[in-house]
């Protein structure tokens, strides 16, 4: 049981290039999710999926975007990165009001 | 924002000292979890206290929630080096929408 899958774990990007970090879990959760982690700012909520086909912005979604096609996948797009995303991006996942499950993060850094 | 914000920012103490961190946030909750992080590492689900409970245990851990003032407080008993971490509340609105604090830095010195 593999839980939450992130890839890759760190990644260098040059400012305008497009990338999507992979998130897959294995727990069939129905809720997942996308974080940012900066560095005094907590977590900030990116995009949420509760279920295929059904996806909502958190509270900086600008610059990002997500689908979900199977209940397993939630990737996340950037379009044409810049250097205000670099950040360590958290995937998570859980069942309806129940405790999230974290991947272990993927490093980005936009040069 | 729904945000919370821990209080304090950080935190030191000596082995076998009782640690507590705050959490307040802004509108109404479903519930109310409590994470911690190594560094380096993701986030790891510690205790979750539904709207409607008060006081919630979990072996050194003791979690209460007060929703008139909208905070809760984490109390990590007899601290060991171990528990140097960071300590986060997250705030779930609906059953799907979860908000995290800017968190508690934690050292135990030994």
């Amino acid at each position: 049981n593999a839980g939450v899958t992130q890839t890759p774990k760190f990644q260098v990007l040059k400012t305008g290039q497009s990338m999507t970090l992979q998130c897959a879990q294995d727990m069939n959760h129905e809720y997942m999710s996308w974080y940012r982690q900066d560095p005094g700012m907590g977590l900030r909520l990116i995009h949420y999926s509760v279920g295929a086909g059904i996806t909502d912005q958190g509270e900086v979604p600008n610059g990002y975007n997500v689908s979900r096609s199977t209940t397993e996948d939630f990737p996340l797009r950037l379009l044409s990165a810049a250097p205000s995303q670099t950040s360590v991006y958290f995937c998570a996942s859980s069942y309806h009001n129940s405790p999230l499950h974290f991947g272990n993060g993927t490093r980005l850094t936009v040069t | 924002s729904q945000q919370g914000e821990e209080d304090p920012q950080a935190l030191s103490i000596q082995e076998g000292e009782n640690a507590t961190m705050n959490c307040s946030y802004k509108t109404s909750i479903n519930n109310l979890q409590w994470y911690r992080q190594n560094s380096g590492r993701g986030l790891v689900h510690l205790i979750l206290i539904r709207s409607n409970e008060r006081e919630k245990h979990s072996g050194r851990l003791r979690v209460t929630l007060d929703t008139s003032k909208k905070s809760s407080s984490l109390l990590i008993t007899a601290s060991r080096a171990a528990d140097t971490a960071s300590y986060f509340c997250a705030t779930d609105l609906t059953g799907n929408q979860f908000y995290f604090g800017t968190g508690t830095s934690l050292t135990v010195i030994p």
